[in-house]
């Protein structure tokens, strides 16, 4: 079945740190890939996408680009931010008859100290 | 700044009462969404709508129901409301676009966290 695996955290960063969140996808045909940010007591927000193979997003200098040959879109940072703090979301967005359907991964809880 | 609003932040509710959750978008999206969210359960789906009047149960829909009268506006209704229906709740939208699957991500709003009391 379509399905969306991320790393489990909670992951805690050091300030400037190197971020890398693993996403890994199985989907039939070719889904178009998201990421979301929720911060604390807040809905997701879009945070980046890419819809097809070797497409990188990127926003507020985060990036993922999408592999389809290791169904694979993680999320990087160079340099992390207290700010970052919060728990990010994975999802893809697949075709059914009549409408898209989106499969969020479960979440990976990013905490970032000064 | 295109949002959705979700009337309530914060409701507390009695068992076996009626409870209306509010979503209000201006965007003129087509596709209209409701999620709750639970610790180690992720986001799950109860219904969405793709059109006025539209409605679709999502993967978790007993015990709620949905209204759709007008393009901005979905109601998600909890007819009788149960403890285990505490939780966060999460509207969302999107436009649905030419292209198929969708490339327009989902626009959330805040949130209501509800309590069953």
């Amino acid at each position: 079945g379509n399905s969306v695996t991320q790393m489990e955290g909670p992951v805690t960063l050091s300030e400037e740190a190197f971020l890398t969140i693993n996403c890994t996808y199985t989907a039939t045909g070719y889904p178009s890939l998201f990421w979301y940010v929720q911060y604390p007591g807040e809905g997701l927000q879009l945070l980046l996408k890419a819809t097809k193979a070797d497409d990188k997003g990127s926003n507020k200098g985060f990036e993922a680009t999408y592999r389809k040959e290791t169904t694979s879109f993680h999320l990087e940072k160079g340099s992390v931010q207290v700010s970052d703090s919060a728990v990010y979301f994975c999802a893809l967005t697949i075709m059914k008859t009549s409408y898209d359907k989106v499969i969020f991964g479960p979440g990976t809880s990013l905490s970032v100290i000064p | 700044d295109v949002k959705v609003t979700q009337s309530s932040r914060y409701l507390v509710k009695r068992t076996g009462e009626k409870v209306f959750l509010e979503c209000v978008q201006d965007m003129d999206h087509e596709n209209m969404f409701w999620y709750r969210q639970d610790p180690g359960l992720g986001l799950r789906l109860i219904y969405f709508s793709y059109d006025v009047k539209m409605k679709e149960k999502g993967d978790i829909p007993e015990g709620y129901s949905v209204s759709r009268e007008k393009k901005e506006r979905f109601s998600l209704i909890l007819e009788s409301a149960s403890t285990n229906q505490t939780s966060m709740y999460l509207c969302a939208s999107n436009v649905q676009g030419a292209l198929r699957p969708s490339n327009y991500g989902y626009t959330f709003g805040s949130g209501t966290r509800l309590t069953v009391v």
